[in-house]
Order: C-alpha cells, then structure tokens, then sequence
C-alpha cells in the first residue's frame, strides 16, 4: 500500500524555466511533509518542508504547496539550473506509538537540460 | 550543520559474514536515528527507528536479529548486518533528527555487495 506516491517517474524542462514535482499521498494523519534531493550513490539532501497547517512555504527558488483537501503537494522550482537535476523524493511524515515516521514516495528524476 | 556521516561508504564481504555500518552526528547531537535501505529503482525503505539508549523499533518484515542496531550515544549508531546474504546486497542510509524539528539528516550511504 502506496502512501506517498510520485506518479512521474522523471521530468525533463529546459534551463530557466520552471519545475513542477508532484506528490500525492493517502494517509490523513501525515501532518508534515517534505522534499529530499537525491544523487546517486549519495544520501538524500533535506531540500525543503512544510507542516499541514500551512498551505505554501517558499525558500529561495523553491515553493511547496499543500492541497489538504486533495491530498496533494508540489515543489516548484523556478528557475531551473542544469545543477537541479537529480531525483526529488516526497516524504511525509506522522507519529505513530510515540515515534515519527517518515515515508519516502518512489522519486521523480528531474532532468534540467542547458 | 547537520552532518550526518557514515562508514564505510562502500563494503564487499563474503556470504555468512558480518558487516558493521556506522552512523555518526557530526555537529549535533541527534536524539533519533533511522536506518533505512533502498533497493534499485524503488524508495528509501524505513528498516528502524533508534533512540539514544533505548532498543531499536524494527518496521514489519525487518529481522531483528539479522539487523542489529545500537545507538550508544547521541552521535553514533550501528546497523550489523549479521551472517549476510546475497540478497542483503543494498545501500543502507541512516539518518538523524533533532527535536523538535521534524526534518531528518541523511548521511551519504553505504554500499553492501555481498559475494
């Protein structure tokens, strides 16, 4: 059972313009949630996040947004640098029995071509 | 701030053999730890949560006994992969958090081949 899913596997946008990364999720007692970047063969690097009583959060060139009643959440990063260009993982985190847990969706790669 | 490191990044053993991995907090002192394993092609997999002096809580379908963790101090703790496998074969990732933030640290990984 899926519950953080990243339904495009990949993304390919031109220098400059702007990257939307997409993210749904099933489970309504995740209450904050994150975006990782990722390179291969590295661990994942804390990008930007936001809890579920905020509907946007913007950090430089990044923007999360929240759509509680859909279930849904997106990065937007404008504009997009070729050094953009890795895999973006979606994770939302909730606590059950008094630990925090964090579930990852699959990634989406993000291509930025110069 | 907020290293997370992790040893050995990369490490070829032999089947039935063991492996230790550590994880340690650079410049924090991280009060949970997680472990988690990504297989190619698929997301980062939760194996365990780990409290600074406490035992590990194991996510369903992990062994506990194949997988030890210890978390002996704020900064450092191990996965043991015991008597390991072929299919054992992974990159293993760790993590930290810090209360009361939310976000988790990533350290860069380590890269099992087991023969």
């Amino acid at each position: 059972d899926q519950q953080v899913k990243q339904n495009s596997p990949s993304l390919s946008v031109q220098e400059g313009r702007i990257s939307i990364l997409n993210c749904d999720y099933t489970n309504s007692m995740f209450d904050y949630f994150l975006w990782y970047k990722k390179y291969p063969a590295e661990g994942p690097t804390f990008l930007i996040s936001i809890s579920s009583i905020k509907d946007k959060n913007e950090d430089g060139r990044f923007t999360v947004f929240l759509n509680k009643s859909a279930k849904h959440l997106s990065l937007h990063i404008v504009p997009s640098q070729p050094g953009d260009s890795a895999v973006y993982f979606c994770a939302a985190s909730y606590s059950q029995g008094g630990s925090e847990k964090l579930v990852f969706g699959k990634g989406t790669k993000l291509t930025v071509n110069p | 701030g907020a290293v997370v490191s992790q040893h050995p990044s990369r490490v070829i053993c032999k089947s039935g053999t063991s492996v230790k991995i550590e994880c340690r907090s650079l410049d924090f002192q991280a009060t949970t730890m997680f472990w988690y394993r990504q297989f190619p092609k698929k997301s980062l997999m939760l194996m365990a949560t780990s409290n600074e002096g406490s035992k590990a809580t194991y996510e369903q379908g992990v062994e506990k006994d194949k997988f030890l963790i210890n978390h002996a101090s704020l900064t450092l703790s191990t996965l043991t992969v015991t008597s390991a496998h072929p299919e054992d074969s992974s990159f293993y990732i760790c993590s930290a958090r810090v209360r009361p933030r939310w976000e988790q640290y990533f350290g860069p990984g380590t890269r099992l081949t087991v023969t």
